[in-house]
């Protein structure tokens, strides 16, 4: 069973461009997160979907942040536009549904320059 | 405030010996994972423990939940290069379907 798929793998940005990160969830799981890592940090919650639904995005700068899970399936972190605090590594996490282990992707790390 | 405690921070042993890593809250969790993430990769699930006082061990590696469901640990026997990393805890509040991370154990052993 394929993992977790994140593109790309990494992202070499100018400030103030956009730049756009995706995922693709384990077969069947219906619970997708988006987490930020700052090197040597625990990953914190952006957002979590429930199928199309953004159930938690508390914690998503949204001024310059969005996401979408477009069918329940694939999904998309929009950052528009980048500062230089936004360089980290973005990682996709499922799982079965809410509350059920999380499996991760191998993350996007993004460098803002 | 950090809703999920680890400590320590950093912990550099040597090959073969012994060590344990906390994880403490004030809050509640309905269940708590265990994960180890290496440099350049995702963090990979070593276990889920749901019920107060559990333990459960992968080989080595020996995981408990404590009776209140509020901490854990994580103890290694006999540790070996091969488990450095880093060691991150996750709870899901009771009552929330929110999993949330500490900042975790760099952990390195020295062959």
């Amino acid at each position: 069973e394929a993992g977790v798929v994140q593109s790309p793998r990494y992202k070499i940005i100018e400030k103030k461009q956009p730049v756009a990160f995706w995922c693709n969830p384990i077969s069947g799981h219906n619970t997708l997160y988006w987490y930020l890592q700052n090197l040597g940090q625990g990953p914190e919650l952006l957002i979590r979907y429930e199928n199309e639904e953004a159930v938690d995005d508390s914690q998503l700068p949204k001024d310059r942040f969005s996401a979408e899970r477009l069918k329940g399936v694939d999904s998309t972190l929009k950052i528009q536009p980048a500062e230089l605090g936004d360089s980290a590594v973005y990682l996709c996490a499922s799982s079965l549904g809410q509350g059920n282990e999380a499996f991760f992707g191998q993350g996007t790390r993004l460098t803002v320059v | 405030t950090q809703l999920l405690e680890q400590s320590p921070q950093f912990l550099s042993i040597q090959e073969g010996e012994n060590l344990t890593v906390y994880c403490n809250s004030s809050s509640v969790f309905s269940s708590l994972q265990w994960y180890r993430q290496e440099p350049g990769e995702g963090p990979v699930l070593l276990v889920t423990v749901v019920t107060g006082g559990e333990v459960k061990k992968l080989k080595r590696l020996t995981f408990q939940f404590g009776d209140a469901r509020k901490d854990s640990s994580l103890h290694i026997t006999a540790a070996q290069p091969g488990d450095t990393g880093l060691y991150l805890c996750a709870g899901v509040q009771a009552g929330s379907y929110q999993l949330t991370f500490g900042k975790g154990t760099k952990l390195s052993v020295i062959p």
